[in-house]
Order: C-alpha cells, then structure tokens, then sequence
C-alpha cells in the first residue's frame, strides 16, 4: 500500500533563511510523488511532480524536492524563505492501482519577519 | 470557467439534515474526485469519476455519503442524516485525463460544519 508521512506539522523559518520541509513516502511500487500548496483560503495547487524523469525536481516559487529512492524521501526545499510561502504544505503519492493518490497530514509553514 | 468551483464556501447544518455539496470541475477535464479535509489530517480520498466509467466509491466512510456526476461534468457529493463527524471541508479536485501522474485541480471547498 502506499503512503506518505511529514514529519512536523508545523515550521517556523526566518525571512531569508532555508525552507525544509519533510517528506518520506511508502509504496510498493516506483512511486509518483507530488508537492501541493494550500494557501489561506484558496485550493490546493501543484508545486511541483516526480514522475522518474530527473530526480531533483524545481517546481513553482523556487521550490524544489530530491528523489531519494534509499531514503524513500521526497523533502521539499527552498534556499530563501519569502513571506509569501507562508501556507500549508502537502506531500502525496499515486497509488499502485486505480487512481488514488494518497496525502499527507501537511506541514504548516510559517515565516517570520 | 478558469479554475474548479465548488459551492456552497460554507454550509451549517443541524445534526440529521440531508446536505448537497456541488463541484464544478474544469471544462474538458474527465476525471472528478472528492476528498474530506478534517482538522489536522490530510486528505481522504471519498470517490473517484472518470469519464463515463462506474466510480470508484472505495473512500465513502458510510453508505449515508454519494455522490453523482451528471454529463461527465458537474457533481454533487450529499451527505444523508449528517452526523457532527461530518464536520470538515470538502474539496473537489479535477485532472485532464486519468493517469497517476497528472496533476490535480483543487476547488477552494466546501465547509461543513454540522451542530
């Protein structure tokens, strides 16, 4: 089956300073993994998607994330924390069959000025 | 129109009642899903319509959840005798096609708060 965990439900970073954010993902298959973000009041949208091309994905906004397949990770990271990334943050996965894909309880981002 | 819409942004209801959530996906797209967000859990999947193809209920928590998909666009997901867990929002999300790898179009949700 699969699934993904986030470690840390809330981050706190300084303004500047480097976004991590965790991701690790269980599947029984060569997973699909995806980042969306959820800003206040709005809808999930697409950060960024691995889908076994290159495993250093950039996405949106200056995000990126590693496929680290000995890991099992998928960490999202950005170098410099702006206050508009300031949102929740989901990981998720595709199922091995059908198509559901499955998320993560997300991870809070909050930054300081 | 240019993104996913669902309505209503927030409905209250009394423990007991019937509600109806709708979900307008984008124009093409052929793939529809419902998720429920409750307060610090992610999200569950509750249903899955692709094309003209049966559904996949498998995420209903309990026969009083269905939900329809009239003409391969717009859906209705209802809720029969809401109980208080019902409380959560309920998002909607669209993709072009199937396949695992796309991406997912999110409405911004429906509120349900049951009293």
């Amino acid at each position: 089956a699969q699934s993904v965990t986030q470690l840390g439900s809330h981050v706190s970073v300084s303004e500047g300073a480097l976004v991590l954010l965790r991701c690790n993902y269980s599947s029984s298959v060569p997973p699909y993994l995806f980042w969306y973000v959820q800003y206040p009041n709005q809808g999930l949208q697409l950060l960024l998607k691995y889908t076994s091309a290159a495993t250093l994905v950039k996405g949106i906004n200056g995000f990126e994330a590693e496929f680290k397949k000995s890991e099992t990770s998928f960490h999202l990271t950005k170098p410099s924390a702006h206050m508009s990334d300031a949102a929740e943050y989901f990981c998720a996965v595709s199922g091995s069959t059908g198509n559901q894909f499955y998320f993560g309880t997300g991870t809070s981002l909050t930054v300081i000025p | 129109g240019a993104g996913v819409s669902q309505s209503p942004s927030n409905k209250v209801t009394e423990k007991g009642k019937d509600v109806e959530l709708r979900c307008d996906p984008i124009s093409g797209h052929t793939a529809l899903y419902w998720y429920r967000q409750s307060l610090g859990q992610g999200l569950e999947f509750l249903i899955y319509f692709q094309g003209n193809s049966a559904p996949d209920k498998s995420g209903l928590p309990s026969d009083r959840f269905s939900a329809e998909r009239t003409g391969g666009s717009v859906s209705t997901l209802t809720i029969q005798r809401t109980q208080q867990e019902d409380s959560a929002v309920y998002l909607c999300a669209s993709m072009k096609d199937r396949g695992k790898t796309d991406t997912q179009y999110f409405g911004p949700g429906t509120r349900l708060t049951v009293l």
